[in-house]
């Protein structure tokens, strides 16, 4: 079975600190993405990764970085927390024409 | 750039009843991959199925089937014999399968199951 790991299930950091959400995944897969959900808004695209080190901006990349230095990570930074980044994070990845498999998510709050 | 409508926040339907959920989306690719994903409150995502463009037949997975209709970008899941498990968020989504792919997610639809 594939699995993919999300390092926390639940955290709170605090205003202005430097967050470091991981994922891992055990199936070699080439693509990884990063998701936030929110209420009424679905899956919001943060950033995806289709190799090691390379990156593309999703659709709400502001305020965030990722790293991808091994096939089989890829991280989510959040520089400098703030109020409005508190919500649930997914990671997810992918091999090429197969569905998405999720991590158990994240639930981020920022005080 | 691709997008994905889920037009019905919330649905729901008796225990043992057939409910539709709808889906309509965007794309210039004429290859791509539709995707069910169900998300109970374990927070867990779960694929329920999946649909290639470019296959016309549409697919099932036991009580699931879509009604896919490409021409209209439309892709609605049907339930059947809903039961009390069924209960959760439903997302639909969108991965074209050329390049770096971008998978793209509508907003949801919660069902709801009445016993």
């Amino acid at each position: 079975d594939v699995k993919v790991t999300q390092s926390s299930r639940y955290l709170v950091k605090r205003t202005g600190e430097k967050v470091f959400l991981e994922c891992v995944q055990d199936m070699d897969h080439e693509n990884m993405f990063w998701y936030r959900q929110d209420p009424g808004l679905g899956l919001r695209l943060i950033y995806f990764s289709y190799d090691v080190k390379m990156k593309e901006k999703g659709d709400i990349p502001e305020g965030y970085s990722v790293s991808r230095e091994k096939k089989e990570r890829f991280s989510l930074i959040l520089e400098s927390a703030s109020t409005n980044q508190t919500s649930m994070y997914l990671c997810a990845s992918r091999f090429r024409n197969t569905e998405a498999f999720f991590g158990q998510g994240t639930r981020l709050t920022v005080v | 750039a691709q997008t994905v409508t889920q037009s019905q926040p919330e649905m729901s339907v008796q225990e043992a009843e057939t409910v539709t959920l709808s889906c309509t989306y965007d794309t210039s690719e004429s290859d791509y991959y539709l995707f069910w994903y169900k998300q109970p409150p374990s927070r867990q995502m779960i694929l329920v199925i999946r649909q290639e463009a470019y296959k016309q037949q549409n697919a099932t997975e036991n009580r699931f089937s879509v009604n896919f209709q490409k021409a209209a970008k439309s892709f609605s899941l049907k339930i059947s014999d809903s039961q009390l498990g069924d209960a959760a968020m439903y997302f639909c989504a969108l991965i074209s399968n050329f390049g770096n792919e971008k998978l793209t997610f509508g907003t949801g639809t919660r069902l709801t199951i009445i016993p």
